[in-house]
This record gives C-alpha cells, structure tokens and sequence, in this order.
C-alpha cells in the first residue's frame, strides 16, 4: 500500500526557533517522487521542492533544508530561524512513477508565534 | 514565470445548480490535473488528462465530468450540486516528457466553490 504520514498535525513555535516537519512514506516502487509543498491561510499550494527516489542527497536552500533518507522511509523537512511568513499547512506527498498520482500526507499547520 | 490560472475565483450556487471551473495550464504543459480539497483535508485528485486524452480517475463524483481542449485547457463540470461540494477545488499542470518522466505537478490559485 502507497501511504504518506505526517504525525504532526500541529507545530507552534516562536520566531527565530528551528522546527523539523516529518514525512513518512511507504511504497514498494522502487522509483517514485517525493514533495513538500506548503499552504498559506491564503490558500493556494506552492511547491517547494521534488526528490526523487534515487537522489538521497540533502538540499539546502536558504533556510529550508530537507533531509531524504530512504533506509527509514522519511523525508523531513527543517526550517531554520523561523519567521511568522512560515506559518502555513505544509504538505508531503508522493508521486509514483507508475500512475503519476500524488499521495498526500494529512498536512502539518505550522504556527510560528512573533 | 506564468503560472496555472483557474477561473473564477469564487464562486457561490445554489443547491442542484450547475458550475464550471475553467483551468489554463502552465505553456508547454502537457498534462491537468484537477483536485478537491475540503476544509482542514488535503487534496483528494479527482482526474486528470495528458495531451488532451483522460489519464486517470479518481474519486470524481458521477456528477462532474471534465474534459482537455484543443488549447490545453481544461474544464470541470459540475452537475446538481449539493451542499458537500463546497471546497477548494484545485488545478494543477505538469510536462511529461518523451520518456514518460512525470514533472512536478504546479497548483493554481484554486477556486473556492461554496454551494448554499
């Protein structure tokens, strides 16, 4: 079964702290995408970043970095020195190469306090 | 860089009416994808189409159809509507290449559907 699991479904923090959003994901394709993609309360879903099932490398970009790691499933996303722009819902999902179909976890608000 | 359009961006019905969201894809995109998300959920795919062709189908009610015209854009139609059709209901395009190497999927604003 293809499943996306974010445990967290809410994460309050005060600015400036650093906060780790989990992804959990299973699937038994070997190839498949991996997405974070984050929701402000305006409502529309920006895409952050796309690894795929052969790229376990982490990726910094400014103070988002994400950390892929297959022997445990996870693909975790870190914010670092939050500011109160990052409060949104932040969604992982997946994407198997065999039907194109994006799995969704349930989301994560996060809440970033001034 | 341009973006997915939908239009409109609300939009208000009544019980049993009719409503069609329009989508206009990202240039060069090849495949839609439409999805409805009710409050506090996350995106639930209802279809999609490549090159104009139905690709897959999801949970799309028996009510909606949808369809990809000539110019790539796309269509939702919805057909007696009910009060649980109120949603968020987004587009999202994408560029399959040659190889069938999917793209990353890239949402437009959505339209905000309340049906009362």
């Amino acid at each position: 079964a293809q499943k996306v699991t974010q445990a967290q479904t809410e994460i309050s923090v005060v600015e400036k702290e650093d906060v780790t959003l989990d992804c959990v994901y299973e699937t038994r394709d070997t190839t498949y995408y991996l997405f974070w993609y984050k929701q402000p309360p305006s409502g529309e879903l920006v895409f952050l970043i796309r690894r795929n099932s052969f790229d376990e490398q982490n990726e910094i970009s400014g103070r988002y970095s994400w950390n892929f790691q297959k022997s445990t499933s996870s693909f975790n996303f870190t914010i670092t020195a939050s500011q109160v722009v990052d409060s949104a819902v932040y969604f992982c999902a997946l994407l198997l190469y065999s039907n194109y179909q994006l799995i969704w976890g349930a989301g994560t608000k996060l809440i970033i306090k001034p | 860089a341009a973006g997915v359009i939908q239009s409109p961006r609300h939009l208000i019905k009544e019980k049993r009416e009719t409503a069609t969201l329009k989508c206009y894809p990202i240039p060069r995109h090849d495949t839609v994808y439409w999805y409805q998300q009710g409050p506090g959920q996350d995106p639930q795919f209802l279809i999609s189409f490549y090159e104009k062709m139905q690709s897959d189908k999801g949970s799309i009610p028996d009510r909606f159809s949808a369809q990809q015209f000539s110019d790539y854009h796309s269509e939702l139609n919805m057909s007696s509507l009910e009060l649980g059709d109120s949603a968020l209901y987004f587009c999202a395009s994408s560029y399959r290449t040659s190889g069938g190497d999917t793209d990353t999927q890239y949402f437009g604003p959505g339209t905000r559907l309340t049906v009362l």
